[in-house]
């Protein structure tokens, strides 16, 4: 099946720095990615949705100035956590749908978690 | 949300057992999918159920769909080990965003 990966797959960092985290498919292009929010034995919830050459949306109480995000190419979408606190500590995952649009199934990359000391 | 609820959150049970976990939804749906997520992982699909079937099966995996009480199930039969895993269903809204539920922690004792 198709595959999505993520980078880093865990990050330390200090209160009020930022952490970018890049999302890439890589045997298939993905116009749209999701990016979600995991915190422990919790669901995932959406953040944003990710689209290649236009902005990103954002779920309400996102704060998009917070998250941001960009979808590079076909193949890269990056979420940046700016001026990270420890409260966004969390396993931040992205999912890209073979294509644009699809209904069906999605494919998750490994996750990447974060913490903020 | 759009989801709703799924039980239990927990499951613990022996090896070779089946392992029985449910969902409910709010909305209309076209499709209700299941995923597995391995402890600190992405999400694994299992198995898709369109909303015109009511029953479907993956090798150990057999899934039902009762869209009057707006529910599914999965059923995961002679389980295990390698089975402990949290399971999520998952129903799309806005035309392609997944929403999930709170996920069914399974836990298959050796």
């Amino acid at each position: 099946g198709a595959v999505v990966s993520q980078h880093p797959s865990w990050v330390i960092c200090k209160s009020g720095t930022s952490v970018k985290i890049e999302c890439r498919s890589l045997d298939f292009q993905a116009t749209t990615m999701f990016w979600y929010r995991q915190f422990p034995k919790q669901s995932l919830m959406l953040m944003a949705t990710s689209n290649e050459g236009s902005k990103a949306t954002y779920e309400q109480g996102v704060e998009k100035d917070k998250f941001l995000i960009n979808h590079a190419s076909l193949t890269l979408s990056t979420l940046t956590v700016t001026s990270a606190h420890p409260e966004d500590s969390s396993f931040y995952i992205c999912s890209a749908p073979p294509r644009w649009g699809s209904q069906e199934t999605q494919y998750f990359g490994p996750g990447t978690r974060l913490l903020v000391l | 949300s759009q989801q709703g609820e799924e039980d239990p959150q927990a499951l613990s049970i022996q090896e070779g057992e089946n392992a029985t976990m449910n969902c409910s939804y709010k909305t209309s749906i076209n499709n209700l999918q299941w995923y597995r997520q391995n402890s600190g992982r992405g999400l694994v699909h299992l198995i898709l159920i369109r909303s015109n079937e009511r029953e479907k099966h993956s090798g150990r995996l057999r899934v039902t769909l009762d869209t009057s009480k707006k529910s599914s199930s999965l059923l995961i039969t002679a389980s295990r080990a390698a089975d402990t895993a949290s399971y999520f269903c998952a129903t799309v809204y806005n035309d392609y965003k997944l929403s999930f539920g709170a996920g069914t922690t399974v836990t298959v004792r050796a």
